[in-house]
Parts: structure tokens; sequence; C-alpha cells
């Protein structure tokens, strides 16, 4: 089945250090989703890149898709101590239906 | 309003019990789901439903039983509760079960079986 790999697992960062997470898929992907969980929260909606090679961005994070439509990333420029908590991509394959099925998650602490 | 509200949010339970989770959302959503997040933080998913229909199963043991009345509640029953059962449960919903759908997460059950 389709597998959605996330690395790193944990970073631990000074805050204004930048800070990035890898997402990559076993199969192509037809989209891709990134959330984030507040530690004691719940995973929330950021973003969903739908092109080949799309980059968009929210303010200090950048998000890429990848041209094979296989990988993306998550960038944090100079990471705040509000950017603490778990970030997790997840995607949908082509030939999973209605799955989706989320990484592993990268768990950020920034340290003030 | 909160848009997928689930209760109990904290729930601490012996071995062996029986217990439930109860989902609501209000956005009018057509799917709904049940994940589980364990100590890790692995986001599994369990089941969806859409129009109360069941259309995703996971490799979940029997004793997790989940129950739509309606395409706005997806509760979840399990049996016979085990100490690996405790995890944090997420239930969530989508527009509908296509592969661009945001899914919106309810704020949690924290479970401990002791």
């Amino acid at each position: 089945g389709q597998q959605v790999m996330q690395i790193p697992q944990y970073q631990h960062v000074q805050e204004g250090e930048d800070f990035t997470t890898y997402c990559n898929s076993s199969t192509t992907l037809s989209n891709i989703q990134w959330y984030k969980q507040r530690p004691g929260g719940h995973p929330v909606f950021l973003i969903q890149l739908v092109k080949s090679g799309e980059v968009k961005k929210q303010k200090r994070l950048t998000f890429q898709f990848g041209e094979a439509k296989k990988n993306s990333s998550l960038h944090i420029t100079a990471t705040q101590t509000t950017d603490v908590g778990t970030y997790f991509c997840a995607g949908p394959s082509r030939t999973s239906g209605s799955r989706l099925t989320f990484g592993e998650g990268t768990q950020l602490t920034v340290n003030p | 309003d909160t848009a997928v509200s689930q209760t109990p949010k904290y729930l601490v339970t012996q071995m062996g019990n029986d217990k439930s989770i109860k989902c609501e959302q209000n956005l009018g959503h057509d799917t709904m789901y049940w994940y589980k997040q364990d100590s890790k933080k692995f986001l599994k998913i369990m089941f969806s439903y859409n129009n109360k229909e069941l259309i995703i199963n996971e490799t979940v043991p029997n004793r997790f039983s989940p129950k739509s009345p309606d395409k706005a509640h997806l509760n979840l029953h399990i049996n016979s509760l085990e100490l690996g059962d405790s995890a944090v449960y997420f239930c969530a919903s989508s527009h509908g079960q296509g592969r661009g759908n945001t899914i919106y997460f309810g704020e949690g059950s924290w479970l401990t079986v002791v």
C-alpha cells in the first residue's frame, strides 16, 4: 500500500533558526496537504498543493511540491515559539481512492 | 460553534470495560472519520463513513465498532478495553471522499486504560 514518510521525526531549534521537514511518498500523489498540530491540540489544515513543482507561501512558511509529485517540503524561516508543534503531510494516491495517508509527523520544538 | 465536536474529551477506565465516544459535525460534510493517534503522534485512520455508509475499515480489532446514525454523527464504541487502546482518538470530517478534500478534526478524546 501507499506509504508517506516524513523526516525528521524530531527537530529542536533555537528561536530564529530555520526549519525544514520533508515528506516522501512511495507513489505519485494527486495532491498533498499539510497540517499543524499544537501540543495538546488537534491537527489543523495549513495548505494543499496540487501542481507539479508548485510553491506556496504563508508568511514565514514555504511549501513545495516536487516535480514528480512524490515529495514535498515545508520550510519555516526564522522560527518563533508559536511554531512549536507537530507538522504532518498527508496525501491520497491515485490508487487508494478516498484514503488520505498521513506521514509520521515532525515534532518541532523551539527554544527561546 | 465547534465544527467537529467529540465527547468525552478525557476518559480513564479500567481494562475490560466498554466505552463509547460520540462525535458530531455541523459543517454539512458527507464524510466522517475516526483516527487514532498514539504516543509517538502517529495518526492512523480507523474508519471512514460517507453518508452513513462504511467506506474504509482499516485493520482494527472487532472490539471497535463505529456507528453512524446520520451523516452528521459518527460514534465509536469500544468493547473489552485493553491497555494498548490508550491513545487519542480524533473524529474528523470532510466535504466528500474526493482526493483533495480538507479534513477537519475534532479536539480529540484522550483515552487512558488502566
